[in-house]
């Protein structure tokens, strides 16, 4: 059973441009969350999906931030016209219920330059 | 350890003895508590969890203690090894939905051979 995969592990974006993060669930998990670690810092909460369906959204800026988890495929944590300051590790966890413990993915680390 | 300006606070300890890394917390509400692990480049990694209706959980050569009158969590560590030279975050679980992980901000753990 592969763990929870993230892709890509690098991704480097001049500022202005879109930067797309994917997260495949472990098999079987339906519960999706997305959360942000600058460095020498704890993991913030982002958001919480479920398939279809964003529950908690209440880490995620308030603008050129998305984040989905479609019916078939993988989520994904958009971020449109990136600063400097989205320069961050981007981590993807996934849980089989609510209650359940999260596993956590290698997560994608974004530059912008 | 002792935190220097915004560097996480370090924790060096000799091989084979043993190590307590500690963690307060500020919600008085809070119910579950996780201990992360997290290496270089990696996600953090599920070491233990304990409930707010028990004070002291264990596992193997690791232990947490809960302490609620002054909101305190320890991870006790026997017999440190090598590989366990990394990043530990304590979390709390919060949110409508408990959905949420409340991360500490960390301490280095490192272990001198």
């Amino acid at each position: 059973n592969a763990g929870v995969m993230q892709n890509p592990r690098h991704l480097v974006r001049r500022r202005g441009q879109e930067a797309r993060l994917r997260c495949s669930p472990m098999k079987g998990h339906s519960h999706v969350y997305w959360y942000r670690q600058l460095p020498e810092e704890g993991l913030k909460f982002m958001v919480y999906l479920q398939k279809e369906n964003i529950i908690d959204e209440s880490g995620m800026p308030k603008e050129r931030f998305s984040a989905e988890f479609p019916k078939e495929g993988p989520s994904i944590l958009r971020i449109q016209q990136v600063v400097r300051g989205d320069s961050a590790a981007y981590f993807c966890a996934s849980s089989p219920q609510l209650a359940a413990e999260a596993f956590f993915g290698q997560g994608t680390r974004l530059t912008v330059v | 350890g002792e935190s220097v300006g915004l560097h996480l606070p370090t924790l060096s300890v000799q091989e084979g003895d043993n190590s307590i890394i500690n963690c307060a917390y500020s919600n008085s509400a809070s119910d579950y508590f996780i201990w992360y692990k997290q290496e270089s480049g990696k996600g953090p990694q599920f070491i233990i969890d304990i409930r707010s209706n028990m004070d002291k959980r264990q596992g193997q050569r690791v232990t947490v203690l809960l302490n609620k009158t002054v909101k305190h969590l320890s991870l006790q560590i026997a017999a440190t090894q090598p590989g366990d030279s990394a990043v530990y975050f304590c979390a709390e679980k919060v949110g409508e939905y408990g959905n949420k992980l409340v991360f500490g901000a960390g301490t280095i753990l490192r272990v001198k051979s």
